[in-house]
């Protein structure tokens, strides 16, 4: 159990850049979760992945979001055309199943200047 | 749907005082229950977890205790350090359903 590792841990863009994060989570568990969290705030649900099946997105997820999990391996989550209010951590989970516990990685902090 | 009702906080304490941190939950059927601490830049640990009535999870001198009849799960711990100074979640998992979490407990412990 190597745990979940997300990549970068940090990215500094300019509003209006692109941005790719990366999420590799424990290999025997085939749900991927995806959560924005701001400063003082609890983690806020974005999608989650059944193996390679995006099931579920909230409505926080806007069309210049979008998260992929080929292979039921990894996962990419892509912000296209950045603004300021996308600043936030962003955090990746993977769990093996109902009622289980989320294992977490230790997040990709995004600043947009 | 389900949901998690934590105390906000922000709680102070002096080191070495009795933590408690209620949590109460609403759910259909036998959720389980987490608590997960989060360290400033850095993820959500897992910290304790019970998965059914008068469970106890315990861990690093933290305890809660799984009380369907009341649907809490209090985190507490009998003597705080300075190192336990960080933002507490309570959580549960259920069939079918995503996870929920509480809005946090920030936890600060003075020397």
């Amino acid at each position: 159990d190597t745990g979940v590792s997300q990549d970068p841990r940090h990215k500094i863009t300019k509003r209006g850049q692109n941005v790719t994060f990366r999420c590799d989570p424990i290999s025997e568990h085939n749900r991927l979760y995806w959560y924005r969290q701001t400063l003082g705030q609890g983690p806020e649900f974005l999608t989650y992945f059944q193996n390679e099946a995006q099931l579920e997105k909230s409505r926080l997820l806007s069309d210049r979001f979008s998260a992929e999990r080929p292979k039921g391996s990894f996962s990419t989550l892509e912000i296209q055309r950045t603004e300021q209010g996308d600043s936030a951590m962003y955090l990746c989970a993977s769990v093996r199943g109902d009622r289980q516990p989320q294992h977490f990685g230790d997040g990709t902090r995004l600043s947009i200047l | 749907g389900d949901s998690v009702t934590q105390m906000e906080g922000p709680v102070t304490l002096s080191e070495e005082a009795f933590l408690t941190i209620n949590c109460t939950y609403t759910a259909t059927g036998y959720p389980s229950l987490f608590w997960y601490v989060q360290y400033p830049g850095e993820g959500l640990q897992l910290l304790l977890k019970a998965t059914k009535a008068d469970d106890k999870g315990s861990n690093k001198g933290f305890e809660a205790t799984y009380r369907k009849e009341t649907t809490s799960f209090h985190l507490e711990k009998g003597s705080v350090q300075v190192s336990d100074s960080a933002v507490y979640f309570c959580a549960l998992s259920n069939y079918g359903q995503n996870f929920v979490f509480g809005p946090g407990t920030r936890l600060s412990v003075l020397p």
